[in-house]
């Protein structure tokens, strides 16, 4: 998974919770993203970084924030879980240079909102 | 509004057929356009770039074709396995700025 680790892997949680999923990369490629995967939608991208402490606003970010103060980590925090955030969360990376625009993926991390 | 669309039913084909994926969008002018494989439970793997003045590009198996008239792509893996079995997404690039756009992906099963 081209260095990347995603914590955790599963996670239950209730509604109103706040909760942090991690990603971590050992490649000190520049873009990091975070996308959501549900059934009918495909991966839609919620948030992304293009350097410490720069992020943006994917097509989904409402109910989720992230922060990127080193290289190899960027969260995403879900300030108040609700039933409609249960779903698969992926992370990538992009080294961001010449002409590699591929996105290489972590594993994953399945989370379950009651 | 800018959309992207794969067939979502399954495509099921005997082994050693070529299997051959479409991706339609509308409302884009990608530079480029990307394949990628997921398995269950996995992250999706690149596999394959093209680029609006690219036609075709392949890469063993793989071949995809990028028709920037239609908008759209066609992703074909010949001699198919039943190791290719998995979803495929395709992904456009968005605003020029390393974002990717994806579709909700199409499932192969290759039967034995």
């Amino acid at each position: 998974d081209a260095g990347i680790t995603q914590s955790p892997r599963h996670k239950v949680t209730e509604t109103g919770t706040p909760v942090t999923l991690r990603c971590h990369q050992t490649e000190n490629h520049r873009y990091m993203y975070w996308y959501r995967q549900d059934p009918g939608h495909g991966l839609r991208l919620i948030h992304y970084s293009y350097g410490v402490k720069d992020t943006d606003k994917g097509e989904v970010s409402d109910g989720y924030s992230v922060s990127r103060s080193k290289t190899e980590d960027f969260l995403l925090t879900l300030e108040s879980a609700t039933s409609s955030q249960t779903s698969v969360y992926f992370c990538a990376i992009n080294p961001g240079q010449g002409a590699q625009e591929t996105q290489y993926f972590g594993p994953g991390t399945r989370l379950l909102v009651l | 509004s800018q959309k992207i669309e794969q067939n979502s039913e399954a495509l099921n084909i005997q082994e050693g057929k070529t299997a051959t994926l479409t991706c339609n969008y509308t409302n884009y002018s990608p530079a480029y356009l990307q394949w990628y494989r997921q398995d269950p439970g996995r992250g999706p793997v690149f596999l394959l770039l093209i680029r609006e003045n690219e036609k075709e590009k392949r890469k063993e198996r793989l071949k995809v074709t990028f028709d920037t008239t239609l908008k759209q792509s066609l992703f074909h893996i010949t001699a198919s396995q039943p190791a290719d079995s998995a979803t495929y997404l395709c992904a456009l690039e968005k605003d020029s700025s390393y974002k990717l756009i994806f579709g909700s992906g199409t499932r192969l099963l290759v039967r034995p």
